[in-house]
């Protein structure tokens, strides 16, 4: 089946440009996460969805960085006024998840990424 | 503050070698360890996860072991591929769903 599929894969921004990135989790996964990955190191948590609830924003970094899930589905990550060291790769994960099911468990199931690289 | 570190931080071996990479963690409170697969260009896959009461798992030819008292964890890899070349990711999860990933150890498998 699917898995998580991420767009763009690539992407370009000049300082001070807003960027929106796009995550498409396996249908049916309840849970999902995003991550950023700068060069050289392991993810770091952003943020995590329940359906459309964001349950945890913890990770974002600043006022800049902003994720939607509205329908549950598809999510959305935005970085506004964009930096160079916002320069990193984006992961987006879903896992099942459901009631009962503590996210520190379920397997999480990663997207390939969108590398953005701000000039 | 939770930590995760990792070593080596690259590791060149032969085609059919073994290997071990070691992850050494603190989180409290700890609740499980991942070790993931990461191919250049790709998401993390995972490999094993294990809980506290558990002190090794298998996954083909990758094994991992952890030691809760020590707050070590170690992957194993047998009779190496060159499909095995890639970073592999160490995860501690605490019970209260935060993750603190290591920056991972770069294998390289020559022919």
């Amino acid at each position: 089946g699917a898995g998580v599929s991420q767009s763009p894969r690539y992407k370009v921004a000049k300082r001070g440009q807003d960027v929106a990135l796009r995550c498409d989790p396996i249908s049916g996964h309840v849970s999902l996460f995003w991550y950023q990955q700068a060069l050289g190191q392991g993810p770091e948590f952003l943020t995590y969805f329940q359906n459309e609830a964001q349950l945890d924003k913890s990770g974002l970094p600043s006022d800049r960085f902003f994720a939607e899930r509205p329908e549950g589905s598809v999510s959305t990550l935005k970085i506004q006024r964009t930096q160079q060291e916002d320069s990193a790769v984006y992961l987006c994960a879903s896992s099942l998840g459901g009631p009962g099911v503590p996210r520190y468990t379920d397997t999480q199931y990663f997207g390939p990424g969108t590398r953005l690289t701000v000039l | 503050k939770n930590q995760v570190e990792q070593s080596p931080q690259s590791l060149i071996i032969l085609e059919g070698k073994n290997c071990t990479l070691q992850c050494n963690y603190t989180v409290s409170p700890f609740s499980n360890l991942r070790w993931y697969k990461q191919d250049t260009g790709r998401g993390p896959v995972s490999l094993t996860i294990m809980t506290f009461s558990e002190n090794t798992k298998s996954n083909g030819r990758y094994t991992a072991t952890l030691d809760a008292d020590t707050k070590q964890s170690s992957l194993h890899i047998t009779a190496s591929q060159l499909s095995d070349s890639a970073s592999y990711i160490c995860v501690a999860n605490t019970n209260a769903g935060k993750s603190t990933f290591g920056d991972g150890t770069t294998l390289t498998v020559k022919p």
